[in-house]
């Protein structure tokens, strides 16, 4: 199966470490997003990637945050100096590109931030 | 922000029966989704609305949409104990971004 499939499926850190996640896409989907989601709330859009380019960030991705999509295949999410506050799971999702077309979302990575 | 707002909360219902779920959104749609997500796991799309629709189906699925109250809902008929999951709406718009609620915990006892 090649659905869409993030790494690592779980990560414990300290306080002020860096975290990186990764997200590999469905091969010919070239749009990837990246959503943020606490317990008990629906996932909170953090950016979005067509291809290689990064077309919108929200506010919430502080200047901590930085994504990336090189050659517009997988994305990488940084975390940097993390605080508790950043604990939450972090989904990953893709779609065809069309206006509007449904998403596709891998398993997501759960931070623990102590 | 989350502009996808849920009713109920959460939901009890025993196998067999209908689940009923509603949506509310307050801004212009270009079209509305319907997510499903079991503990711990990624959201799997269930089903998508147009907003020039107003009713579609799928299986045991059936989603209405009344774009002049602004408003969706989601009808799973003859629950069954493996439907227990959160049920989460997201809309489409004008930027393509999808924007989801805060969802529905549905449990369907057995």
């Amino acid at each position: 199966d090649t659905g869409v499939s993030q790494d690592p499926r779980h990560k414990i850190t300290k306080r002020g470490q860096n975290v990186t996640f990764r997200c590999d896409p469905i091969s010919e989907h070239n749009r990837l997003y990246w959503y943020r989601q606490t317990l008990g709330q629906g996932p909170e859009f953090l950016t979005y990637f067509q291809n290689e380019a990064q077309l919108e960030k929200s506010r919430l991705l502080s200047d901590r945050f930085s994504a990336e999509r090189p050659k517009g295949s997988f994305s990488t999410l940084e975390i940097q100096r993390t605080e508790q506050g950043d604990s939450a799971m972090y989904l990953c999702a893709s779609s065809p590109g069309q206006f509007g077309s449904p998403l596709h979302f891998g398993n997501g990575t759960r931070l623990t931030v102590t | 922000s989350q502009q996808g707002e849920e009713d109920p909360q959460a939901l009890s219902i025993q196998e067999g029966e209908n689940a009923t779920m509603n949506c509310s959104y307050k801004t212009s749609i270009n079209n509305l989704q319907w997510y499903r997500q079991n503990s711990g796991r990624g959201l799997v799309h269930l089903i998508l609305i147009r907003s020039n629709e107003r009713e579609k189906h799928s299986g045991r699925l059936r989603v209405t949409l009344d774009t002049s109250k602004k408003s969706s809902s989601l009808l799973i008929t003859a629950s069954r104990a493996a439907d227990t999951a959160s049920y989460f709406c997201a809309r489409t718009g004008a930027n393509s971004k999808l924007t989801f609620g805060k969802g529905i915990t549905l449990s369907v006892r057995p």
